[in-house]
């Protein structure tokens, strides 16, 4: 099957600095890739979607201003926490959907993120 | 809108008991998909099963079951003889491809703990 990497799996920063995630597609090409945030005993809550090569379209309350995403090619795709805060700790995870009509997304194992 | 509900937040049950865990949807699309997704204590999403709209077929794939019943807009799922390993938070989750660009939307999760 498809697979999706990200790193770091886990990251520690400390408050302010900026923080960035790396989701990749390793053998196939992922036209729309998707960001979801998951806190602690919650469910996955999607943050945006990023299609290759267009600007993201982000979820209603998500600041765009500090959750950058860029998808600069097929199989690449960076979430970057800018100014982090302790309240921004949260479990990342990003999918990604292949080329042309698809429902299948493959999911990427995660990274934790904890700002001290 | 979309909406995904699992009303069970915990389940708790002996090993080789059997447990169901409910899922109930809402939607206005007339294709869309379904899921079931594992989510051991690591953190990684397991995909159990995809189900689109039109195919109400229940399957069967070892001690895990699908009941998906458009009626009532609910697809659950039955382990049968649950095991240890089985102690997992598990996501229903829902896609329109035609709609919203296929994003997925996920229930709260439950939480199954299988003890010995």
């Amino acid at each position: 099957g498809a697979v999706v990497s990200q790193h770091p799996s886990r990251v520690i920063c400390k408050s302010g600095t900026s923080v960035k995630i790396e989701c990749r597609s390793l053998d196939f090409q992922a036209t729309t890739m998707f960001w979801y945030r998951q806190f602690p005993k919650q469910s996955l809550m999607l943050m945006a979607t990023s299609n290759e090569g267009s600007k993201a379209t982000y979820e209603q309350g998500v600041e765009k201003d500090k959750f950058l995403i860029n998808h600069a090619s097929l199989t690449l795709s960076t979430l970057t926490v800018t100014s982090a805060h302790p309240e921004d700790s949260s479990f990342y995870i990003c999918s990604a959907k292949g080329q042309g009509f698809s429902y299948e997304q493959y999911f990427g194992p995660g990274t934790r993120l904890t700002v001290t | 809108a979309q909406k995904v509900t699992q009303a069970q937040t915990e389940i708790s049950v002996v090993e080789k008991e059997d447990v169901t865990l409910d899922c109930v949807y809402e939607t206005r699309d007339t294709t869309y998909y379904l899921f079931w997704y594992k989510q051991p204590p690591s953190g990684e999403l397991v995909f159990l099963i995809r189900r689109n709209s039109f195919d109400e077929q229940n399957e069967i794939s070892g001690r895990y079951s699908w009941n998906f019943q458009k009626s009532t807009s609910s697809f659950n799922f039955t382990i049968t003889a649950s095991q240890v390993v089985d102690s997992a938070v598990y996501f229903c989750a829902l896609t329109a491809p035609y709609n919203q660009g296929g994003k997925l939307i996920f229930g709260q999760g439950t939480e199954l703990s299988v003890k010995p």
